[in-house]
């Protein structure tokens, strides 16, 4: 298995410009979370879809924040206008058996705004 | 607020020898503990996990102790191998949630 697959692995981008995330979970898996990693707060957990299905977005900081799982195999995760706060790791995780289950990460997005 | 934290963002140990991670809890209803480790440019991997109903997990050579009335786990890894050196998270979930609550990390270096 290939595993969760993100890109791009690395984003620079000037800021007020929109950013595009995405990410293909493990096949099979029913679970998909978006996180965001910096050095002050660590991994924190933006949003996560159960079959699809958007079921907690309360971690996405803003309104700037939206993202999209229109089928099982691939999300979005876009920041619209982007902010040079924003730049960190966004991680991606899928997991099986729903929110108990195991959660298997992407290599990440580094995201850089100037 | 965080409610998981882990004080030492650096530990350094010779190869050979027993690092211990500490991680720190608030919230009382966290009942299920995992313990991440993440190399650069990767992302994390699982490494560990112990439910409060146990208070000790081991799997090769790491093992998780949990003492809930203090709310602090620790992970200790013996013999330590520079192969360890990496980031380790430590996450708590509560019963019913889906949310794992990571802590900010604790960059391990095993000095061979």
């Amino acid at each position: 298995d290939a595993g969760v697959i993100q890109s791009p692995r690395h984003e620079v981008t000037e800021m007020g410009q929109e950013v595009t995330l995405r990410c293909k979970p493990i096949s099979g898996h029913n679970s998909l979370f978006w996180y965001r990693q910096t050095m002050m707060r660590g991994l924190e957990l933006l949003i996560y879809f159960n079959n699809n299905v958007p079921i907690d977005d309360s971690g996405m900081p803003e309104d700037r924040f939206s993202a999209k799982m229109p089928n099982a195999s691939f999300s979005t995760l876009k920041i619209q206008p982007s902010e040079p706060r924003d730049s960190a790791v966004y991680f991606c995780a899928s997991s099986l058996a729903g929110a108990f289950g195991e959660q298997y990460f992407g290599p990440g997005t580094r995201l850089t705004v100037t | 607020d965080q409610q998981v934290k882990q004080n030492s963002p650096s530990l350094s140990v010779q190869e050979g020898r027993i690092s211990i991670l500490n991680c720190d809890y608030t919230n009382s209803m966290f009942d299920y503990f995992l313990w991440y480790k993440k190399y650069p440019a990767e992302g994390p991997t699982f490494l560990i996990s112990i439910s409060s109903i146990k208070d000790k997990n081991e799997d090769g050579r790491f093992t998780v102790f949990l003492n809930k009335s203090a709310k602090h786990l620790s992970l200790h890894i013996v013999p330590s191998q520079p192969g360890d050196s990496a980031v380790y998270f430590c996450a708590a979930s509560a019963r019913g949630t889906y949310k794992y609550i990571f802590g900010t990390g604790t960059r391990l270096k095993v000095l061979a």
